[in-house]
Formats: structure tokens, sequence, C-alpha cells
């Protein structure tokens, strides 16, 4: 089945230690997405990429960047996690210009910072 | 309104009982509203994409309404079951995106208890 696949489930790191987070989708959508969602809040944009290029939001921390190398594959490098960036990360997909702008998502890797 | 909201934050349901609950967002430069259901350690799941005022979408047990003129959304919940048991997420993407940007409202957390 096509899907979006996110490594690891759980991930643990130390404050102030870079973690990388991976994203795969078999989807062949030219737009993926990654949120940051912290208990009982709202899914938080990060940033996106469409085809190569890559879109920041405003609000989001020097600390967070992103490599996408190739159609299927998307990071989430966190270089200096604070005690803060513990969260879920979610990875979306869609693909712009089709009829609906439907995500479809991962299953999250939750961040611990000790 | 210029965020989405969702109430309640959470719902408990006994089994067979049917619920409802609302997302309110921007009701101008409106494109569509999006519903997901979230189920624990699963991927979120698109249920509805929802673009037309007076719009109503249907799945299973599941149904939804959408006022743009006002700016909500209700989904119902029919005759409740334990497997009904998720974080359901709105969605709203507006007209002015050009590549699909949702904002995400926090969620309504539905436990169905048998």
């Amino acid at each position: 089945d096509a899907m979006v696949i996110q490594n690891p489930r759980y991930q643990v790191t130390q404050f102030g230690k870079p973690v990388t987070l991976s994203c795969s989708q078999t989807l062949n959508h030219n737009v993926m997405y990654w949120y940051q969602q912290k208990s009982s809040q709202a899914p938080k944009l990060l940033f996106h990429y469409y085809d190569k290029d890559f879109n920041n939001e405003a609000d989001t921390p020097d600390n967070f960047q992103s490599r996408r190398p190739n159609t299927s594959f998307c990071f989430l490098d966190i270089r200096s996690p604070g005690l803060g960036d513990a969260a879920m990360y979610l990875c979306a997909t869609s693909r712009v210009g089709a009829l609906t702008d439907t995500q479809y998502f991962g299953p999250g890797t939750r961040l611990t910072v000790l | 309104i210029l965020n989405v909201e969702q109430s309640p934050q959470s719902l408990h349901v006994q089994e067979g009982d049917s619920t409802n609950f609302t997302c309110s967002f921007p009701s101008s430069n409106f494109y569509a509203l999006h519903w997901y259901r979230w189920e624990t350690a699963k991927s979120p799941e698109a249920l509805f994409v929802m673009t037309l005022n007076g719009d109503e979408k249907k799945k299973g047990r599941i149904s939804a309404t959408l006022n743009t003129k006002e700016g909500y959304s209700y989904l119902y919940i029919k005759g409740s079951q334990p497997e009904d048991s998720a974080t359901y997420l709105c969605a709203f993407r507006r007209g002015s995106d050009s590549w699909g940007k949702l904002q995400f409202g926090a969620g309504t957390q539905v436990v169905v208890t048998p």
C-alpha cells in the first residue's frame, strides 16, 4: 500500500545533542510537510517542500532544518534540541493540482529530550 | 475568528450514544475544510474535504456539515462504537494559499466506553 513512513516512532535525545527524524513516501507526491504537535495543541506547520523548493514558516526556529534529497525522502534536523522541543513530529504529503488538498500523514515520531 | 478552534477539547460517550462536536474557522477567504481522524499510535486519516456552503458528507456512521458564511462545521457520530475512539482534527484552507497549506485545530478527543 502507498503510504507515508516515519522513523523512528520514538526518539530519545539529550539536551543539545543533534537529532534527525526521517520521513519517506511511496505516494509520489510533490509536497512534503513537517508539523510539530505539543500535547493538546494544534499541529503546527514548521516548513514544507514543494518539489525541491523549501518554504520555512516565519516562526519556525533556526534550530530546525530540513532536507529533501529526492521526491521520496524528507528529513527533519534539530541542531540543538531543547526541553521545549519535546513533541510529536508529523510528516505529511500532498499533491498540488489534485482535486483536493488532502494531506496524507505518517504515524509521527515522538521526541523526548532529556 | 482568526484561528481554527474545536470544542469541546474532549468528550466521553457511552457505546450506542450519538454525539457531535464543532470546528470554528475564519469565515472569510474560505477554500476548504478538512476533517481527520487520529487514532492512538496510528496516522491521522482523512475523513472529509468540504468546499461548498451547506455541504454534507457521510462515511458510515460519521457525517459532517459545513457553514462557510458563519464559519463552522459539525461532525456527528451516530451510535458510537469503541472503534470511534480517536482525536478528530479539523483543518482550514484559505483561498489565498496556492499550495494547500492547512491550519489545524487542536482536536476533539472522543472516548467511547462500552
